[in-house]
């Protein structure tokens, strides 16, 4: 079975501009969930997705946005870039069966550069 | 969420045990204890994840106080491929979010 697939792997982008990062989960996969690392930060919960719905969503301003289709794959949009944005963004899906227990399978990342 | 406490790094031999401790005092009775890790430059990879009982599968055990405030994971044999970063992370029952922490840093020396 194929793992989580995220496109572009990498990226660099200019402040001011937007970009779109891909996610395309594991088959069966319903769930997708995004993720900001950052040396300073770690890692931080963005948004997750359910049968293309938004079900919970880190602390994270507007610009920061994402949808989900209805095979499940997810994209995830950030808006006016900032240099602060420069991170690794991380996806990661799961069956959702029952919250306590969910496996999530995360995939390579996307490196964003922002100059 | 409940708060995890880990030593910031480990080091060890290559095929000794390595066990990694981490206090989760504010834990829910219902909230599993999941452990991720993360191997240079990829995205973290589950472990192994447990309530109340010790658990184990082919890459670690996990054992878990008897009052759930702590928890350690325990490689057995360390190879040089589990250098990486290991996060304690509790889980919930109201959503599917993962609070990661800062995860203990494991240098396995050959």
């Amino acid at each position: 079975k194929a793992g989580v697939t995220q496109t572009p792997r990498y990226l660099i982008k200019t402040r001011g501009q937007q970009v779109t990062l891909s996610c395309s989960p594991i088959s069966g996969h319903r769930s997708v969930s995004w993720y900001q690392q950052t040396p300073g930060q770690g890692l931080q919960f963005l948004f997750e997705y359910f049968s293309e719905t938004q079900r919970n969503k880190g602390n994270f301003p507007g610009r920061f946005s994402g949808r989900q289709f209805s095979n499940s794959r997810s994209e995830m949009n950030v808006s006016t870039l900032e240099l602060g944005d420069s991170a690794l963004y991380l996806c990661a899906s799961s069956l959702a069966r029952t919250a306590s227990t969910d496996t999530q399978y995360f995939g390579p990342g996307t490196r964003l550069t922002v100059l | 969420d409940a708060k995890t406490t880990q030593p910031n790094s480990m080091e060890s031999n290559e095929e000794e045990p390595v066990h990694l401790p981490c206090n989760h005092s504010t834990i829910s009775g219902t909230d599993y204890i999941h452990w991720y890790r993360q191997l240079p430059s990829q995205g973290p990879e589950y472990v192994i994840h447990g309530l109340t009982s010790n658990v184990n599968n082919r890459m670690a055990s996990l054992a878990i106080a008897e009052d759930r405030k702590s928890s350690t994971l325990i490689l057995h044999r360390a190879t040089l491929r589990d250098a990486a970063v290991y996060y304690c992370i509790p889980g919930s029952s109201n959503d599917y979010k993962l609070s990661f922490g800062a995860g203990t840093t494991v240098t396995v020396r050959a």
